[in-house]
């Protein structure tokens, strides 16, 4: 089946830094990425949809220039987080979806720990 | 606004025994709907989907229902085992060409007692 990978599986760092997540779709090409969130005991949080080649959109309420999306290539897409503070601390997700196949794959999730 | 609701956080049931999970959705343009299974500090991974065309898909214990009048779907499993355990999100599709995001309900964790 489709394989999504994320990159690093989990990080710690230092409040004021930013971190880079990428997800990587492996056996399959994706124009789109989703970026999710999800806090303990809670739902998945839709963030932004990565688009390639062009800009990301963002769900309301998502700061743009804190959560910076790149998505260079139609295997790969990255989250940054800028500036983190302890509240960015959460499970962070990517997921794909084929083309002309409704389900969407889910790359492993990525810990985030801002300290 | 919640366009899809998961009404029961958790869920118990007794080894064997068939679990129910149930899901409401409220967006009328909701045309193709997913259950996906999530472990702890893992991604979500899919089970099984019903196009609004159908009522009824089965893939071995796992068997989703439609009810569209009543903007309704389950998920049956059938027997529970312990691996089961795990929290179970419904969602929603409204393209037809699957690049569109879902709308993910608010999640049910089971436990499957031995």
């Amino acid at each position: 089946g489709a394989v999504v990978s994320q990159h690093p599986s989990r990080v710690i760092c230092k409040s004021g830094t930013s971190v880079k997540i990428e997800c990587r779709s492996l056996d399959f090409q994706a124009t789109t990425m989703f970026w999710y969130r999800q806090f303990p005991k809670q739902s998945l949080m839709l963030m932004a949809t990565s688009n390639e080649g062009s800009k990301a959109t963002y769900e309301q309420g998502v700061e743009k220039d804190k959560f910076l999306i790149n998505h260079a290539s139609l295997t790969l897409s990255t989250l940054t987080v800028t500036s983190a503070h302890p509240e960015d601390s959460s499970f962070y997700i990517c997921s794909a979806p084929i083309a002309g196949v409704y389900e969407q794959y889910f790359g492993p999730g990525t810990r985030l720990t801002v300290t | 606004d919640q366009q899809v609701k998961q009404n029961s956080p958790s869920l118990s049931v007794q080894e064997g025994r068939i679990s129910i999970l149930n899901c409401d959705y409220t967006n009328s343009m909701f045309d193709y709907f997913l259950w996906y299974k999530k472990y702890p500090a893992e991604g979500p991974t899919f089970l099984i989907s019903i196009s609004s065309i159908k009522d009824k898909n089965e893939d071995g214990r796992f068997t989703v229902f439609l009810n569209k009048s009543a903007k309704h779907l389950s998920l049956h499993i059938v027997p529970s085992q312990p691996g089961d355990s795990a929290v179970y999100f419904c969602a929603a599709n409204s393209n037809r060409f699957g690049n569109e995001k879902l709308t993910f309900g608010t999640g049910t964790r089971l436990t499957i007692i031995p």
